[in-house]
């Protein structure tokens, strides 16, 4: 089975200064994805990065990058220069073959706040 | 693009009724639909998988009798709560997915009340 755990309920960060959000999985497949979504207080979630489990680069996109360490199966998502726009829930994800399709599992978030 | 909307939004509807929720993929037509649970403060829970043409997959403890889910074509899959209760009041929340890598693509999601 696969789970994927955040240990961070809650994290604050000041404004400018770059964050560090915990993830942490187990999974008994070799081949598998890592997502990391953000959720602000409107509910929607937003797609904000993506890692392959054979992707030897770590994944950047913008401020974001994923800080991927397989052997220790970690997934932690680093966000630069925060804004105040970057206060939200955090949800690391893994994919995995389920239903005939890829299905997600998702952690259960950490909710960032970032200070002034 | 990749652009996915729900509707309605928000709906409070008396128990014993049901509600129905839509999914739209916009720009792309989506091989698989998703319909997620999310109660406050907690993560979100799958609840089935939806596959056009073909029967949802439901996960264990789900009731498909309870959340119909039709998915009529690459565009649009439907949720149905029957009969709704208190209990069943929560943020439902669907995606959809193309090809590899299987990034899945959220609408705004759906905050019911049964009152």
């Amino acid at each position: 089975a696969q789970k994927i755990t955040q240990t961070q309920p809650g994290m604050f960060v000041q404004e400018k200064e770059a964050v560090t959000l915990d993830c942490t999985y187990d999974t008994s497949d070799q081949s598998y994805g890592l997502f990391w979504y953000k959720q602000p207080s409107s509910g929607e979630m937003i797609f904000l990065i993506y890692q392959g489990s054979y992707d030897e680069q770590n994944a950047t996109e913008g401020r974001y990058s994923l800080n991927f360490q397989k052997a220790r199966k970690s997934a932690n998502l680093v966000i630069s220069a925060s804004q105040l726009g970057d206060s939200a829930m955090y949800f690391c994800a893994m994919s995995f073959s389920g239903a005939g399709s890829y299905q997600l599992t998702f952690g259960k978030g950490t909710k960032l706040s970032v200070i002034p | 693009g990749a652009v996915v909307s729900q509707h309605p939004s928000r709906v409070i509807c008396k128990s014993g009724t049901s509600v129905k929720i839509e999914c739209r993929s916009l720009d792309f037509q989506a091989t698989t639909m998703f319909w997620y649970r999310q109660f406050p403060k907690q993560s979100l829970m799958l609840m089935a998988t939806s596959n056009e043409g073909s029967k949802a997959t439901y996960e264990q403890g789900v009731e498909k009798d309870k959340f119909l889910i039709n998915h009529a074509s690459l565009t649009l899959s439907t949720l149905t709560v029957t009969s709704a209760h208190p209990e069943d009041s929560s943020f439902y929340i669907c995606s959809a997915t193309l090809a590899f890598p299987y990034e899945q693509y959220f609408g705004p999601g759906t905050r019911l009340t049964v009152t």
